[in-house]
């Protein structure tokens, strides 16, 4: 089965810096989302990229997607205290069954 | 901007009773899911749903579980027997259409089971 996995770690950086996460996973895909999570809360959608895809941009956030090395990662610039959340990938292989990874947890400090 | 909505957020139960956990979908959207997050764990697919029936179901849906759309616009998931390992929060989510689009997902309903 598909599965997100992100590479599992704990991010504290200082507001204005720039947040890196990383998420590979195993088999073929449709598209890939991140999502962010606030703790307690619901799952907020951020970005999809599409297979046919290697990189898009919103806002503050730039996701690429390696479609080879079966990876993405999550750039999120100038970072807020607001952005401090719990943020998952999750894969679709076009059944639109979404496989979460187990999330990275952002700290951002003001 | 138009959203998932769930009721209720909290539902604590006595292992063994019968659960049902209402979600609103977005109007226009036409694919419903649950998702469930056991605490501290991932986020795990449960079950989709369109056109008032299963599209695709996980290891996890077994019989104890089923969903269904009884008005037209709420989309519940019920818990027959409740065990103690149900207690996890409850995702809803919906979608326009499948393939290339977002799923929005509702606050979540946490399940407590004692």
């Amino acid at each position: 089965s598909q599965q997100g996995e992100e590479d599992p770690q704990a991010l504290s950086i200082q507001e204005g810096e720039n947040a890196t996460m990383n998420c590979s996973y195993k088999t073929s895909i449709n598209n890939l989302q991140w999502y962010r999570q606030n703790s307690g809360r619901g799952l907020v959608h951020l970005i999809l990229i599409r297979s046919n895809e290697r990189e898009k941009h919103s806002g503050r956030l730039r996701v690429t997607l390696d479609t080879s090395k079966k990876s993405s990662s999550l750039l999120i610039t100038a970072s807020r205290a607001a952005d401090t959340a719990s943020y998952f990938c999750a894969t679709d292989g076009g059944n639109n069954r979404l496989a979460f990874g187990k999330g990275n947890q952002v700290v951002v400090i003001p | 901007e138009p959203e998932v909505t769930q009721t209720p957020s909290h539902q604590v139960t006595q292992m063994g009773q019968e659960v049902i956990l209402r979600c609103v979908p977005i109007s226009n959207h036409l694919y419903f899911y649950w998702y469930r997050q056991i605490l501290g764990q991932k986020v795990e697919f449960l079950v989709s749903f369109y056109n008032n029936e299963i599209s695709e179901k996980s290891e996890i849906f077994d019989d104890q579980f089923s969903v269904e759309r009884p008005d037209g616009s709420n989309f519940t998931l019920k818990i027959r027997s409740t065990k103690l390992e149900d207690s996890a929060m409850y995702f809803c989510a919906t979608n326009r259409d499948r393939g290339l689009y977002e799923q929005y997902f509702g606050p979540g309903t946490r399940l407590t089971v004692t």
